[in-house]
């Protein structure tokens, strides 16, 4: 079973607007990362945050994570057409070992 | 390009059939990770190695199997092929267990089983 559930399951907007997207996962975990997929292509790792930080930002990549209600957001803000991609969060459960649990992934449309 | 490989791009088989599915690691990456990824299940961990010894198990399936050899790429056997395995395969390559170490993921092999 998924462990994060991303919402929305898609976005579209324009250039230049924000883009946020939040993840929910269900049992403890160790960190929460970010992966951008493009269309049919490998995944990339875009930022990593510990159960023990509540915010992180990368660019123009913002992560929040509260472990309290068991979520995570991703903002990007000022969005490009190039920024066009499936984003999905993982979880690393506090298992011992580094395996990865996926969500859904949010489609996220950028418009020029 | 991550540095990860994979082989082939696509493959097309029958039902019944057995492929085998190649990964070659980042230079210096000790553990690979195989993903599955399809559109009612999601992306799934499957297996991972760690310098040639099995890891961690995920929903790899029975008529699956994988092994990492010594010069540390790997390999994913999927036999007995039925339609449902239909799919991308992702591998993956991080440097070592450690949860911080990023996981590098390869461009994937698209499976078609007919």
């Amino acid at each position: 079973s998924q462990q994060g559930e991303e919402d929305p399951q898609a976005l579209s907007i324009q250039e230049g607007e924000n883009a946020t997207m939040n993840c929910s996962y269900k049992t403890s975990i160790n960190n929460l990362q970010w992966y951008r997929q493009n269309s049919g292509r490998g995944l990339v790792h875009l930022i990593l945050i510990r159960s023990n930080e509540r915010e992180k930002h990368s660019g123009r990549l913002r992560v929040t994570l509260d472990t309290s209600k068991k979520s995570s957001s991703l903002l990007i803000t000022a969005s490009r057409a190039a920024d066009t991609a499936s984003y999905f969060c993982a979880t690393e459960k506090n298992s011992g070992y580094s395996t990865l649990t996926f969500g859904k992934g949010t489609m996220l449309l950028v418009s020029p | 390009d991550s540095g990860v490989t994979q082989t082939p791009k696509h493959l097309i088989t029958a039902t019944g059939q057995r492929v085998t599915l190649r990964c070659s690691p980042r230079s210096g990456d000790l553990s690979v990770y195989w993903y599955q990824q399809s559109l009612d299940q999601g992306l799934q961990f499957l297996i991972q190695y760690y310098n040639g010894e099995e890891r961690a198990k995920g929903n790899i399936l029975e008529r699956f199997s994988a092994q990492q050899f010594p010069d540390l790429h790997s390999e994913l056997n999927l036999s007995s092929l039925e339609l449902g395995d239909s799919a991308l395969y992702f591998c993956a390559s991080s440097v070592g267990t450690s949860d911080s170490d990023t996981q590098y993921f390869g461009p994937g092999t698209r499976l078609t089983v007919l």
